[in-house]
């Protein structure tokens, strides 16, 4: 089963613009992760905040972590045509070593 | 550095035949392993991980099985393919339990 939830399924943005994604999960975690899929690609790691960080920056990418609505938010701040691609968000329980992904949202920069 | 290699990148399969997809990784030891399949469209299901040599967890029945013959080396296998296992499979590694994931280029599978 999904423990993260990525919202909105899909976004369709203009470059220069932000784009911010959301993820919310079910249990308690030791860290949470930000992966990008270029289509038909492997994933690639995008950012990790602990459940002890509230907030962690990137170069264009700020992420949000809060652990009492059991949430996230990534933001990519000034966007462009290449940020296209698919945005998944990953925890790592605490309770056992699986790292589960969400169904990812589909990000759109239009040039 | 590390890399992960993962083969074959396509793969076109008859439904019951068997199926052997291979995952490797360099540069570093004792990594944790993991398989993931990948539906059209759709999120990453866990298959199977890895925290060691012959330490297997299964979070998916019945049809596909995982082997770790070696220290960097992660096997995904099926005896009989089933339409339903059509799909993008995707290895990965990581150093330590909950650390991040680095993810090979995937395998797509179609049985036919």
């Amino acid at each position: 089963s999904q423990q993260g939830e990525e919202d909105p399924q899909a976004l369709s943005i203009q470059e220069g613009e932000n784009a911010t994604m959301n993820c919310s999960y079910k249990t308690s975690i030791n860290n949470l992760q930000w992966y990008r899929q270029n289509s038909g690609r492997g994933l690639v790691h995008l950012i990790l905040i602990r459940s002890n960080e509230r907030e962690k920056h990137s170069g264009r990418l700020r992420v949000t972590l809060d652990t009492s609505k059991k949430s996230s938010s990534l933001l990519i701040t000034a966007s462009r045509a290449a940020d296209t691609a698919s945005y998944f968000c990953a925890t790592a329980p605490d309770s056992n070593y699986k790292l589960t992904f969400g169904k990812g949202t589909l990000l759109t920069v239009n040039p | 550095s590390q890399t992960i290699h993962q083969w074959p990148a396509t793969l076109v399969q008859p439904v019951g035949s068997p199926l052997s997809l291979e995952c490797t990784v360099e540069g570093t030891s004792n990594p944790n392993l993991y398989w993931y399949r990948q539906a059209a469209g759709r999120g990453l299901q866990l298959l199977f991980y890895s925290v060691g040599i012959g330490q297997i967890s299964s979070e998916v029945p019945q049809n596909l099985s995982a082997s770790r013959p070696q220290d960097r080396q992660f096997i995904l296998s099926s005896k009989k393919l089933l339409l339903s296992d059509s799909g993008f499979y995707l290895c990965a590694w990581s150093k330590t339990t909950r650390s991040e994931a680095f993810f090979g280029q995937g395998t797509r599978l179609t049985v036919v």
